[in-house]
């Protein structure tokens, strides 16, 4: 199994900052995602970061809002920019290898 | 989305058997996973079936039928600490992105 750890585990910021939330992987993983989950929700995917290259968004999500590093197999990073209060939600880190998928503890964001 | 069903809520008993179904399009089925998700944490993985059939693992169990587009996740000798929300997720094409259900809550009482 993967272990995942995420940074910051929460924040509190004012709208039209950003913040970055960095995720890393305990060993060498085929592919990293970014999952939002709202209160009460299930997890809808945001994009999926893609090691040395521009990540892949789903629909709803832009660069320009999200944009994903992943300088290699173990890291990832996410940032949600100029925040407004709708993009307070927990935001997940998730690694998968063929067979097995793993979640990151969250970030849990909230935008004043 | 895949349009991933799932019952919102179920209640049983400690000790008891609970079945939760889960059902998906097939059309570029690859696999299925099931996640349990306490209050205000992550998701922690269960279990993965891509081949039709019953994986046991302890007191959980979970069951694949790729050609009814059908699975469940079964929880034996229930326990309070099973009380959580269990999550089904499918994989379409050769992308490794699931989709996940809204997920189903489920209540053991004592």
């Amino acid at each position: 199994s993967a272990v995942i750890s995420q940074k910051p585990s929460r924040d509190i910021c004012q709208r039209g900052t950003s913040l970055t939330i960095q995720c890393q992987v305990d060993s060498q993983v085929t592919m990293m995602f970014w999952y939002r989950q709202q209160p009460g929700q299930s997890l809808t995917l945001i994009a999926t970061a893609n090691q040395g290259s521009e990540a892949t968004y789903e629909s709803g999500f832009v660069i320009d809002k999200f944009p994903i590093s992943r300088p290699n197999l173990t890291f990832s990073t996410l940032t949600v920019s100029n925040m407004s209060p709708e993009d307070s939600s927990i935001y997940l880190c998730s690694a998968r290898n063929a067979y097995e998928q793993y979640f990151g503890p969250g970030t849990r964001l909230t935008v004043t | 989305g895949q349009n991933i069903d799932q019952p919102t809520e179920m209640t049983a008993t400690e000790g008891a058997i609970v079945q939760i179904n889960c059902t998906y399009q097939t059309s570029g089925f690859n696999g299925l996973f099931w996640y349990q998700q306490h209050a205000g944490e992550a998701p922690t993985f269960l279990s993965y079936n891509v081949l039709d059939g019953l994986e046991e693992k302890g007191r959980f169990s979970s069951f694949l039928s790729r050609s009814k587009g059908y699975s469940y996740l079964l929880l034996k000798e229930l326990q309070m600490k099973d009380s959580a929300s269990y999550l089904c997720a499918a994989g379409f094409s050769n992308d490794y992105k699931l989709s996940f259900g809204a997920g189903t809550t489920v209540t053991v009482r004592a």
